[in-house]
């Protein structure tokens, strides 16, 4: 069985531009959840969604923001782009009230 | 936001030992797990204990938990160059949040040879 697969692995930007990042759960997961890990902040929870729709949400400011399709493949957006969003973000997928698998992350970085 | 504090933040020790790290929360909770993450890269679960359980094991991972003083620990015993990686207690607190994990900052252990 395959696992969380997040695509890109790695990405560059620059302040002010938008970034879609993408991530496949593992086939028949519903459930997918993202973290941004930061050296300063650790690892923080930025949002679940389940069957397309957003199920939790953490305190990020509305430039970061997501969708869910009906695959279960999940994509987060995030839109004028800070240096501080510089993070690994980690894509996860779980079945319901299971433990979560985790993808091998997209390192953003800011320029 | 973090649950709270994991002890301690980096721990350096020779093949073969035991290795102890300690993790606190502060909420109620539904159950605890331990990851693991090698230099910048995916975490990977290594156990769940649930709210009303003690103690649990796994191979070479015993995991303690003490809902009265909102406290884990976790110990890897007989440790290999291998478990080189750092350590996060996450925290689930209950089935309303769904997927929703809360970390700890994490504990970095070198093991070495």
């Amino acid at each position: 069985k395959a696992g969380v697969t997040q695509t890109p692995r790695y990405l560059i930007k620059t302040r002010g531009q938008q970034v879609t990042l993408s991530c496949s759960p593992i086939s028949g997961h519903r459930s997918v959840s993202w973290y941004q890990q930061t050296p300063g902040q650790g690892l923080q929870f930025l949002f679940e969604y389940f069957s397309e729709t957003q199920r939790n949400k953490g305190n990020f400011p509305g430039r970061f923001s997501g969708r869910q399709f009906s695959n279960s493949r999940s994509e987060m957006n995030v839109s004028t782009l800070e240096l501080g969003d510089s993070a690994l973000y980690l894509c996860a997928s779980s079945l319901p009230g299971d433990i979560q698998y985790f993808g091998a992350g997209t390192r953003l970085s800011v320029l | 936001s973090q649950q709270g504090e994991e002890d301690p933040q980096a721990l350096s020790i020779q093949e073969g030992e035991n290795a102890t790290m300690n993790c606190s929360y502060k909420t109620s909770i539904n159950n605890l797990q331990w990851y693991r993450q090698n230099s910048g890269r995916g975490l990977v679960h290594l156990i769940l204990i649930r709210s009303n359980e003690r103690e649990k094991h796994s191979g070479r991972l015993r995991v303690t938990l003490d809902t009265s003083k909102k406290s884990s620990s976790l110990l890897i015993t007989a440790s290999r160059a291998a478990d080189t990686a750092s350590y996060f207690c996450a925290t689930h607190e209950d089935y309303n949040q769904g997927g929703k994990l809360i970390f700890g900052q994490g504990t970095e252990l070198s093991v070495k040879p």
